[in-house]
């Protein structure tokens, strides 16, 4: 009964190729997000939707999309990989305010 | 804008001494400030947050933090180290006004030794 649940957990793809990571969660939480993690394990805001209305929206290439088609699911399509694509990308949800998020165990993408 | 300085990016501790993460707060008014851990491939975990009740935390796995106004401070802290806590561990702050994201700091990983 993962409550956030990120398919899948490895992705390995050549360049110019298009990708898709679903996300899915059972908290009931009203908002989803997705960050990116780069190799300094920085981490990065990139979309926040809240009950399938984009909210955050970062400066993110247009390359990337998200999708929400409840508000249990945020999936992230990118199209065209690049080779700076490669992290990991992290799916997250949360009730409302000041209760933090609960975060998925992540996507590792990298991109040859 | 909001934003959290972790001082350290790395911190090497001995079994059972101290633990103390350092995270330091930029923001107008006290916001909400959280301590997450990340263990090796895996997601991150929440270990305790602050949303300006009691000032000092208590978490999961014996850590705690400390909400210092005057400081604008939130450091963590473990009187004894274990083995296990050897992670990375980020500090991360949320407005308490409109909007909910979540900004990190750049993280501290922590080496614990025998």
């Amino acid at each position: 009964d993962t409550a956030v649940s990120q398919t899948p957990k490895y992705l390995v793809t050549q360049m110019g190729n298009d990708k898709s990571i679903k996300c899915e969660q059972n908290l009931g939480h009203d908002t989803m997000y997705w960050y990116k993690q780069d190799s300094k394990k920085f981490l990065k805001i990139m979309f926040s939707y809240n009950n399938k209305e984009l909210i955050i929206n970062e400066t993110v290439p247009n390359r990337f999309s998200p999708k929400s088609p409840d508000k249990a699911h945020l999936n992230l399509h990118i199209n065209s990989l690049e080779l700076g694509d490669s992290a990991v990308y992290f799916c997250a949800s949360s009730p409302n305010k000041g209760n933090g998020y609960t975060f998925g165990s992540g996507t590792r993408l990298t991109v040859v | 804008a909001q934003s959290v300085t972790q001082l350290g990016s790395h911190v090497s501790v001995s079994e059972g001494a101290l633990v103390l993460l350092r995270c330091n707060y930029s923001s107008s008014v006290p916001p909400y400030l959280f301590w997450y851990v990340q263990y090796p491939n895996q997601g991150l975990q929440l270990l305790l947050k602050y949303t300006s009740a009691a000032t000092l935390v208590k978490g999961i796995n014996g850590f705690e933090a400390e909400f210092k106004k005057s400081e604008t401070s939130f450091h963590l802290t473990k009187p004894s180290a274990h083995m296990s806590d050897a992670a990375e561990y980020f500090c991360a702050v949320s407005p308490t006004g409109g909007g909910n994201k979540l900004t990190f700091g750049t993280g501290t990983q922590l080496k614990v030794e025998l």
